[in-house]
C-alpha cells in the first residue's frame, strides 16, 4: 500500500554525531512535515515544506535542518545530536498546504541520543 | 504558539458505553480543525477535517461537531468497543501567518474495557 516510509525505525546515537532521518512518500503530496512526539507535550512541528524546493521552520526548529529537492523526499538532519533530541519523530504529508487537507503519517523513528 | 486544549486527558469506559471528549481552540482566525485517531504502536490516522461552524461529521459510530464561534469541537463515540481504544488528537489551523500549520492538542487517551 502506498504511503510514507520512514527510516530507520529506531536508532541509538551518541551525542555530537550527525544523523539524517529519511522520509519518502509516493502519494505525490505537495506538503510534507516533520513532527516530534514527546511524552506529555503532543506533536510539535519541527520543519515543513509546502512544495518541492521550499521549506519553513515550525515550532521547534533549532538543531534540525531539512531539504526538499523533489516531491517525494524530505530528509531531516541533526547536525550534532544532543540528548534533548531524544524523541519519536514522525514525517507526514498532505495533498496541499493551507487547505485543511488531512495529514498522512509515517510509522515514526524512535531516536535515543546518549 | 497557539493553545489547543483537549479534555479529559484520559478516559476509561466499559464496552457499550457512549463517550465524548472536547477540543478547545482559539475562536479567532479559525480555518480548519482536524481529528486524528492514534492507536498504540501505529501512526495517527485522520478521522475528520472540519471547516464550517456547525459542521457535523460522522464515520460509523464516531461523530464530531464544531463550534467555531466559541472555539470548541466535540468527538462522540457511540457504543464504545475495545478496538476504539486509542489516543484521539485534535489539531487547529488558523488563518493569517499560521495558515497551513497544524497545532495539535495533547490528546485524549481512551481505554475501552470489555
Amino acid at each position: 500500500i502506498a504511503g510514507i516510509t520512514q527510516a530507520p525505525t529506531s536508532q541509538i546515537l551518541a551525542a555530537g554525531r550527525r544523523m539524517t532521518l529519511r522520509c519518502t512518500q509516493d502519494m505525490r503530496h505537495n506538503a510534507m512535515y516533520w513532527y516530534r512526539q514527546d511524552l506529555g507535550l503532543g506533536l510539535r512541528l519541527i520543519h515543513y515544506s509546502n512544495t518541492a524546493g521550499t521549506t519553513g521552520k515550525g515550532e521547534v526548529p533549532d538543531g534540525y535542518s531539512v531539504s526538499r529537492a523533489n516531491t517525494d523526499d524530505f530528509p531531516l538532519t541533526l547536525a550534532s545530536a544532543v540528548p534533548s533530541q531524544t524523541s519519536v519523530y514522525f514525517c507526514a504529508s498532505s495533498d496541499s498546504w493551507g487547505a485543511g487537507s488531512p495529514l498522512h503519517f509515517g510509522n515514526g523513528t524512535r531516536l535515543t541520543v546518549t | 504558539i497557539l493553545n489547543v486544549e483537549q479534555s479529559p486527558q484520559s478516559l476509561h469506559v466499559q464496552e457499550g458505553d457512549s463517550t465524548n471528549f472536547t477540543c478547545s481552540f482559539p475562536s479567532s482566525n479559525f480555518y480548519a480543525l482536524h481529528w486524528y485517531r492514534w492507536e498504540t504502536a501505529k501512526s495517527p490516522e485522520a478521522l475528520f477535517v472540519m471547516t464550517l461552524n456547525g459542521d457535523e461529521k460522522k464515520k460509523g459510530r464516531i461523530s464530531a461537531t464544531l463550534n467555531t464561534k466559541e472555539g470548541y469541537s466535540y468527538l462522540y463515540i457511540k457504543g464504545s468497543q475495545p478496538e476504539d481504544s486509542a489516543t484521539y488528537l485534535c489539531a487547529f489551523i488558523g488563518r493569517g501567518s499560521t495558515l497551513g500549520r497544524l497545532y495539535f492538542g495533547r490528546g485524549t487517551q481512551l481505554t475501552v474495557w470489555p
